[in-house]
């Protein structure tokens, strides 16, 4: 059973085209963080939510946190080649300090 | 913009070798981690460490794991007797304080085994 799962896997889509990526779970998280992570690198902390309900924007990034801190979604406006990347929820349990990953996305933005 | 450094990038060793990965931590960061990444697979937690001390460890964190803050600024993994299962990308990781949930990753070790 996955703790933290990620829809879709795999993702591929035109320049241009706006898209969502899920992060779901059966337990509640003190606060979740989406990571991006590039082939052989480490994950590079995109933004932390932490309210249930919250809503992060950074350009043309959009993370919300769902009410009951179970849930996340990264949604993207107008998606651009350099959005390309796997990305990566995570988030520390109620209670724990470790992050637990999601399963991840594979995004691919066709110019 | 501070950040987390390892070294080596790339270390090969031989089956039953002991392997020492380092790390330096953001400077003004208390609690310290390492996660490991096989390929294709999830990032998996290892262990944390605060105030010199393991806070938690995973089942993967066996005896054959340990890790250390010999000085101020470096945090250790060294793994005693490698296996070929060990083969993975290691990951440090440090955060700031119990109020701050970020934890902010190295660029990553990769162990070979052979």
């Amino acid at each position: 059973t996955q703790l933290l799962e990620q829809s879709p896997q795999f993702l591929s889509i035109q320049e241009g085209e706006n898209l969502t990526v899920y992060c779901n779970s059966s337990s509640v998280f003190s606060s979740l963080q989406w990571y991006r992570q590039e082939p052989g690198e480490g994950p590079v902390l995109l933004v932390t939510v932490v309210t249930g309900g919250e809503v992060k924007k950074l350009k043309r990034l959009t993370f919300q946190f769902g009410d009951a801190r179970k849930d996340s979604s990264l949604h993207i406006t107008a998606a651009q080649p350099g959005d390309t990347g796997l990305y990566l929820c995570a988030g520390p349990r109620v209670g724990n300090e470790k992050l637990t990953f999601g399963t991840g996305t594979r995004l691919t933005i066709i110019p | 913009e501070p950040e987390v450094t390892q070294t080596p990038s790339h270390q090969v060793t031989q089956m039953g070798q002991e392997v020492i990965l380092r790390c330096v931590p953001i400077s003004n960061h208390l609690y310290f981690y390492w996660y490991r990444q096989i390929l294709g697979q999830k990032v998996e937690f290892l262990v944390s460490f605060y105030n010199n001390e393991i806070s938690e460890k995973s089942e993967i964190f066996d005896d054959q794991f340990s890790v250390e803050r010999p000085d101020g600024s470096n945090f250790t993994l060294k793994i005693r007797s490698t296996k070929l299962e060990d083969s993975a990308m290691y990951f440090c990781a440090s955060r700031n304080s119990w109020s701050s949930y970020e934890q902010y990753f190295g660029p990553g070790t990769r162990l070979t085994v052979t």
